[in-house]
């Protein structure tokens, strides 16, 4: 049972170009959303998180925006850079779940052609 | 600072053998959290430990079992493995057990089962 399912699985995006990725969630006990960079041979790194009480966060070049009616929370990524290409995942935390288990997205891959 | 850290980073098994992975959390980091990753999806949640007592355990086998050790380093065992088995092992640590503590992962254990 998929409970955060990412889109799209991939993209390619031109430098100084937009990447957007979305999420959808079906657990309305939700409160924690983290985005997470993963580079091939590396582990995934926290990029940026919100919680539901905030509609958009930015840092730098990354913009989380998130609706809560509609269970869906985006990535953006501004003037995208070729070091930007690696795989991102959302994920999703419930409060009084196992510990602070996340369950993510499926990923996806980022491409950005200089 | 040193991240956290995993060893071995690369094993091959046999079908029906066992396998010990080790991880080391940040320091001060009494919390650590293993994932699964099978090639071209998102980790998924095997353990949790903090201070010694598990806090959460993900949808898997018996086979799968991990302990905490006083200096909160951590040990994740999988027996008679199987060719599913194979996959990158994720160890992520956090400085508490509540959802207000971000996971940092290690790079990762690549298990290959033949």
């Amino acid at each position: 049972q998929q409970q955060v399912k990412q889109s799209p699985q991939s993209l390619i995006v031109q430098k100084g170009g937009i990447s957007i990725i979305n999420c959808a969630y079906e657990n309305t006990a939700f409160d924690y959303f983290p985005w997470y960079q993963q580079f091939p041979g590396k582990g995934p790194a926290l990029l940026i998180a919100i919680r539901p009480d905030v509609s958009e966060k930015k840092e730098g070049r990354f913009t989380i925006s998130f609706n809560k009616s509609a269970k869906q929370f985006s990535l953006h990524i501004m003037d995208s850079q070729p070091g930007d290409s690696a795989t991102y995942f959302c994920a999703a935390r419930a409060p009084k779940a196992a510990g602070n288990k996340l369950t993510f997205g499926g990923g996806t891959r980022v491409l950005v052609k200089p | 600072d040193a991240g956290v850290t995993q060893s071995p980073t690369h094993l091959i098994k046999t079908r029906g053998q066992h396998v010990t992975l080790r991880c080391s959390p940040i320091s001060g980091h009494k919390s650590v959290s293993w994932y699964q990753q099978v090639l071209g999806q998102g980790p998924q949640f095997i353990f949790q430990y903090y201070e010694k007592e598990e806090r959460g355990r993900g949808n898997f086998p018996d086979r799968f079992s991990a302990r905490q050790f006083p200096n909160y380093s951590s040990e994740l065992n999988v027996n008679a493995l199987l060719l599913g088995d194979s996959a990158l092992y994720l160890c992520a640590s956090s400085l508490g057990s509540s959802y207000n503590s971000p996971l940092h992962f290690g790079n990762g254990t690549r298990l290959t089962v033949t």
